[in-house]
């Protein structure tokens, strides 16, 4: 059974960074197609996808965030990472670590989600 | 990007009701539309995916049909573990974006 599990800072000072680590167990993350992926989802509002990377190297970011951001893959540690830059108190939100499915593409796997909040 | 439009926002209905959520595009996706359930303070759960294919587990009361621009989800009989959000998602261009939500509520 795959299992994610997001990592890092619960509060961050605005104009730094946010950086954020999703451990993999329980399958390669390696291997296949998949699509390891970063949501968020504010305080009692809906998703919003911020990207993905693949085993390959692939990245694809949303263009609302994709000048501060930055998605890498750790296979050697079985983790990714998500930095975003710049951050205001728009960032504040739950990150969700999630895998995409190589042939469904769809998100079968999710972390408990991380709560971030920017402030001073 | 892809709006997503969901309706209605809330839903109140019965145990044992038949339930049907939709969910437009602004522009055609194909089939590759998803839909995800989610619980508070859980993280969301997929039931559908490629617009009518049920994911492994998802209890077949769930359903899932259209194309282009128009989906929905239907609950044929409604249980008391179904009242959660409900979100569609789409797949065919990046930005991939999720519809605003449908709440189900007693």
């Amino acid at each position: 059974q795959v299992q994610l599990q997001e990592s890092g800072p619960g509060l961050v000072k605005p104009s730094q960074t946010l950086s954020l680590t999703c451990n993999v167990s329980g399958g390669s993350i390696s291997s296949g197609a998949h699509y390891w992926t970063w949501i968020r989802q504010p305080a009692g509002r809906g998703l919003e996808w911020i990207g993905h990377v693949q085993a390959s190297g692939n990245t694809k970011y949303n263009p609302s965030l994709r000048s501060r951001l930055s998605i890498s893959l750790d296979t050697s540690k079985s983790q990714f990472s998500l930095n975003l830059n710049s951050v205001t108190a728009a960032d504040t939100a739950l990150y969700y670590c999630a895998r995409g499915g190589s042939f469904t593409r769809v998100f079968d796997y999710w972390g408990l989600g991380s709560l971030v909040t920017v402030s001073s | 990007d892809i709006q997503m439009t969901q309706s209605p926002s809330t839903l109140s209905a019965s145990v044992g009701d038949r339930v049907t959520i939709t969910c437009r595009a602004s522009q055609s996706i194909r089939s590759w539309l998803a839909w995800y359930q989610q619980k508070p303070g859980k993280a969301p759960k997929i039931l559908i995916y490629k617009t009518s294919s049920l994911e492994s587990g998802v209890p077949s009361r769930f359903s899932g049909g259209g194309s282009g621009t128009e989906f929905t989800l239907t609950i044929s009989s409604l249980q008391p573990d179904d009242f959660a959000t409900y979100y569609c998602q789409q797949y065919d261009t990046y930005p991939w974006t999720f519809g605003q939500g449908t709440k189900v509520e007693i």
